[in-house]
């Protein structure tokens, strides 16, 4: 599976929305983009996850570059609820199942 | 949306002790499950691949006879401490495969915070 890269931290104001970046310059043909988040003490949260199209659910839009090399996580109008670690996680389909957890980006919703 | 459920969320035990952890899919059945551990501040690391029916599949460097994986059912996996130490005491956690439309996207019990006295 494709190696991401996210920071390790980032800041957001509550109420504005938070950009969470994402690297994956190795990304190959099949291979989805994952996005979790893990709130203190408590297990991953499914978010969103998309192949090479834009998606957008209830929770967050998922921005892919066209060459798949990189993407973003947008959570339009954040809340201090939104503070976590996320997780961006790339993997095929076809490679089995296993998720590789990174490092992730801390996200701190600001007031 | 799916629920992985995840028994007990704390246990404390004395050293030497083995400590049995359950992790069930409450609303699907799951052909595949996955243990995690999370050291303070850290990131998780992938422990073993269970599967329902057969021997789990066990990642690098995980002692496969220190921590037993029992997948007996659709809907249910359990790992088994044996003989802990203080060194196993971390937060474990395990995860799901959703079936149907969600069968890429992984589905994670709350976790269990295992203390080692």
């Amino acid at each position: 599976d494709a190696k991401t890269t996210q920071p390790p931290s980032m800041d957001c104001a509550e109420g504005r929305a938070a950009n969470l970046p994402c690297n994956h310059s190795t990304i190959s043909g099949n291979e989805y983009v994952y996005w979790y988040r893990q709130i203190h003490s408590q297990g991953p949260q499914y978010i969103i996850h998309g192949l090479k199209n834009n998606e957008t659910n209830e929770m967050a839009s998922l921005i892919i570059t066209e060459d798949r090399k990189s993407s973003t996580l947008i959570l339009p109008h954040a809340t201090l609820r939104d503070t976590a670690v996320y997780y961006c996680i790339v993997r095929s389909p076809n490679t089995g199942n296993q998720f590789y957890f990174g490092t992730g980006t801390s996200l701190t919703v600001i007031p | 949306g799916a629920v992985v459920s995840q028994h007990p969320s704390w246990v404390i035990c004395k050293s030497g002790t083995s400590v049995k952890i359950e992790c069930r899919s409450l609303d699907f059945q799951a052909t595949t499950m996955f243990w995690y551990r999370q050291f303070p501040k850290q990131s998780l690391m992938l422990m073993a691949t269970s599967n329902e029916g057969s021997k789990a599949t066990y990642e690098q460097g995980v002692e496969k006879d220190k921590f037993l994986i029992n997948h007996a059912s659709l809907t249910l996996s359990t790992l088994t401490v044996t003989s802990a130490h203080p060194e196993d005491s971390s937060f474990y956690i395990c995860s799901a495969r959703g079936l149907g439309s969600g069968k890429n996207i992984q589905y994670f019990g709350a976790g269990t915070r295992l203390s080692v006295l």
